[in-house]
């Protein structure tokens, strides 16, 4: 069956560290990978998409890899800030459909 | 905008009550998706509306679980009768055609007791 994995544990960094979260997939074919970062309390909300036949992303402080052979994502936090701090979660997309596979998400903790 | 809009944003209510929750998404997108998220099981989608049409309804868990999109700017899910296990964050969330991403709601908190 199709199953997304992060890392269950919470990530503890400092602040300024780069924060280097994983998602890696079996059992799918995505046409494209997002990540998103969720609050406590409050709806996830988007941060990045990345297609099969790109290789890395970037956007300000933050950069997403996408190996397809190794069916693994790179989620990356450059000079991390305690405002950072949240759950971030990769979604999956298929081909021809709209939905979103979520993983169970990797909670963040940046340190003063 | 004011975003995806979902009402009520906590419900508590007993065993075999039915419990309805509602959403509005952002003006002008054509897709809409419910999910739940629990601890145990993540963020799960239950049905997604394309033009007001169901599309897919594979995750909805039972047949006490029902959703409509009557127009283009309001959907409900409805549980009947609520069970216990049915406590979670539901969310809504919208999407426009030409986009892929997908806008969620601040979620509904249910508890069935």
């Amino acid at each position: 069956s199709q199953k997304i994995e992060q890392n269950s544990e919470a990530l503890n960094i400092q602040e300024g560290k780069t924060a280097t979260l994983t998602c890696n997939y079996t059992n799918y074919s995505p046409a494209y990978l997002q990540w998103y970062r969720q609050d406590p309390g409050r709806g996830p909300v988007f941060l990045l998409l990345i297609r099969e036949n790109e290789k890395e992303k970037r956007k300000e402080r933050l950069k997403v890899t996408f190996d397809t052979t190794l069916k693994q994502s790179l989620f990356h936090i450059t000079a991390s800030q305690p405002a950072d701090s949240a759950t971030y979660l990769c979604a999956l997309v298929g081909r021809n459909t709209d939905k979103l596979i979520f993983g169970t998400g990797t909670r963040l903790q940046v340190f003063p | 905008d004011a975003g995806v809009i979902q009402s009520p944003r906590h419900e508590v209510t007993e065993m075999g009550q039915e419990v309805t929750l509602r959403c509005k998404p952002i003006s002008g997108h054509n897709s809409l998706f419910w999910y739940r998220q629990t601890m145990m099981r993540g963020l799960e989608l239950l049905i997604y509306f394309n033009n007001n049409v169901p599309i897919d309804d594979s995750g909805m868990p039972e047949d006490r679980f029902s959703a409509k999109m009557p127009n283009a700017s309001f959907s409900t899910l409805k549980i009947q009768p609520s069970e216990p296990r049915d406590s979670a964050v539901y969310f809504c969330a919208s999407r426009a055609d030409y986009q892929e991403t997908q806008y969620f709601g601040p979620g509904t908190r249910l508890l069935v007791l």
